[in-house]
C-alpha cells in the first residue's frame, strides 16, 4: 500500500521567514496530494491540494510543490504568521484506492517564534 | 448542509467498559474513516468504508475494536472492554469518493479511560 514520509516533524521559523515541509510517497498511482491543517484542539482543515497534472500550485502566502519524478511535494508557507502555527498533515491519494484513497504523513509541528 | 459530526464530543469511561462512538457524515459521500489521534500524535488510521462494500479493517489495533456502516450512512466505532491506552481523539472523515477528492473531518471524540 501507500506510504507517506514527511519531515520534519517539528520546525521553529522566526515570524517573517519561510516555512517549508517535505512530503515523500510511494505509490506512483497516486494522483491528488492535500495539505491539511491542525490548529490546537481543531479538527484538520484542507489548505491547499495538487493534482499531478501540475507541479505547483499558489494561493496567497502558501505554495505546493510536486515532482512526480521523485515521488515527492512540499509545502511553503511565506512571510509567515502566529496564526501560521500548527500541524500540518501532508497526504498522497491512490484514485479508487480504497484504504489507500487517502494517507496521511506523521505531521510537522510547525511553530512561529515572535 | 452540515459538515461531518461526531457524537459525543467528549467521553470518560471506566476501564473494562465498551463505548460506542458515533459519525454522521456528509449527505452523499461514499468514503468513510475512522483515525485515532493520540495527544501529540498523527493520524493513525482504524478502518475504512466505501458505500455498501465491505470495509477495510486493516488498522485496527485489536480484536476489541469494530465499527459498522448503517445504509452506507452513519457509522458507529465501538470499542469493547477499554484500556487506558485507548485514550485519545478520534476523528471521522468523509469523502465524496475513494481517493482524489477532498476529506471532510468532524470535530473528534475524546475519549478518555479512567
Amino acid at each position: 500500500g501507500e506510504n507517506v514520509e514527511q519531515h520534519p516533524s517539528t520546525l521553529s521559523v522566526q515570524e517573517g521567514d519561510s516555512a517549508v515541509i517535505k512530503c515523500t510517497y510511494s505509490d506512483s498511482a497516486s494522483n491528488y496530494f492535500p495539505w491539511y491543517k491542525q490548529e490546537l484542539g481543531k479538527r484538520p482543515q484542507l489548505i491547499i491540494d495538487i493534482r499531478s497534472n501540475v507541479g505547483e500550485k499558489k494561493d496567497q502566502r502558501i505554495a505546493v510543490t510536486l515532482n512526480k519524478t521523485a515521488k515527492h511535494f512540499s509545502l511553503h508557507i511565506t512571510e509567515t504568521q502566529p496564526e501560521d502555527s500548527a500541524v500540518y498533515f501532508c497526504a498522497a491519494s491512490v484514485p479508487g484506492g480504497g484504504a489507500d484513497g487517502l494517507t496521511f504523513g506523521k505531521g510537522t509541528h510547525l511553530i512561529i517564534q515572535p | 448542509g452540515a459538515g461531518v459530526s461526531q457524537s459525543p464530543s467528549n467521553k470518560v469511561t471506566e476501564k473494562g467498559k465498551d463505548v460506542e462512538l458515533r459519525c454522521d457524515p456528509i449527505s452523499g459521500h461514499t468514503a468513510l474513516y475512522w483515525y485515532r489521534q493520540s495527544l501529540g500524535q498523527g493520524l493513525e488510521f482504524l478502518i475504512y468504508f466505501q458505500g455498501n462494500s465491505a470495509p477495510d479493517k486493516s488498522g485496527l489495533p485489536s480484536d476489541r475494536f469494530s465499527a459498522e456502516r448503517t445504509g452506507g450512512s452513519v457509522s458507529t466505532l465501538t470499542i469493547q472492554r477499554t484500556q487506558q491506552e485507548d485514550s485519545a481523539v478520534y476523528l471521522c472523515a468523509s469523502s465524496w469518493n475513494s481517493g482524489g477528492t477532498e476529506a471532510f473531518f468532524g470535530q473528534g471524540t475524546r475519549l478518555t479511560v479512567v
